[in-house]
């Protein structure tokens, strides 16, 4: 099984940078990724990290370190629209019934202030 | 458009009665997922299907039902027996990995609140 672990709450102002950290503890490991997930509606997908390193797409970039078992999302030039909850989600090794399956973390909160 | 779709948006049912929701993809992916979510949880995995006539339990499968009758469609049926079935209730679809990410794809989802 996984075990996932992110901040439940962070609160930054317009224009600055906030990294979301995720830890997490599992039997297996292939991919990590990052959704976001405005308040009553559907998660969409932010990043994927598979091997370590840095993933840079536009204002975000996730970074991957398996040997630690950690992730962080960097979210830089924060805009009010990125208040919204991001979950990391990890992805199970491929097995003959186990492909696909996601262990999601309970979601950061973050909480852009003008 | 290519998506998927949820229906309804909002749903209410009284104590004892199964309830239907439904979850539809043209996006021609082969798995297809369903997760609840609670406030201050993250997503939990109930039901996932890699291929059409098949499907696996998930983490929390016990008062839950599906099939997979068409690729197309995943009903989940919320049964009596669930002890606290109100909550968030999610649909996702993603393709087999194939060199890359198989990212997960989510539907508008459907709150299901229990009178």
């Amino acid at each position: 099984g996984q075990n996932i672990d992110q901040p439940t709450e962070m609160t930054a102002t317009e224009g600055a940078i906030v990294q979301i950290n995720c830890t997490y503890q599992t039997s297996g490991f292939n991919g990590l990724f990052w959704y976001q997930q405005h308040a009553g509606e559907a998660p969409t997908f932010l990043s994927y990290n598979v091997l370590d390193g840095l993933e840079e797409k536009g204002r975000f970039s996730s970074f991957l370190s398996r040997s630690k078992g950690y992730s962080y999302l960097l979210l830089k030039e924060l805009q009010m629209k990125d208040s919204a909850s991001y979950l990391c989600a990890v992805r199970d090794p491929v097995a003959t019934d186990s492909w696909g399956k996601f262990q999601f973390g309970a979601g950061t909160q973050v909480v852009v202030t003008p | 458009d290519g998506g998927i779709t949820q229906s309804p948006k909002y749903l209410f049912r009284k104590e004892g009665q199964n309830v239907t929701l439904s979850c539809e993809q043209n996006l021609n992916h082969d798995a297809m997922y369903w997760y609840r979510q609670d406030p201050g949880q993250g997503l939990r995995l109930i039901y996932y299907s890699q291929i059409v006539n098949d499907f696996q339990k998930g983490d929390i499968a016990e008062g839950y039902s599906v099939s997979r009758e068409k690729k197309e469609s995943f009903p989940l049926t919320v049964t009596s027996a669930q002890k606290n079935p109100t909550a968030f209730y999610l649909c996702a679809s993603s393709i087999p990995p194939a060199g890359g990410p198989d990212t997960q794809y989510f539907g508008p989802g459907t709150r299901l609140t229990v009178l």
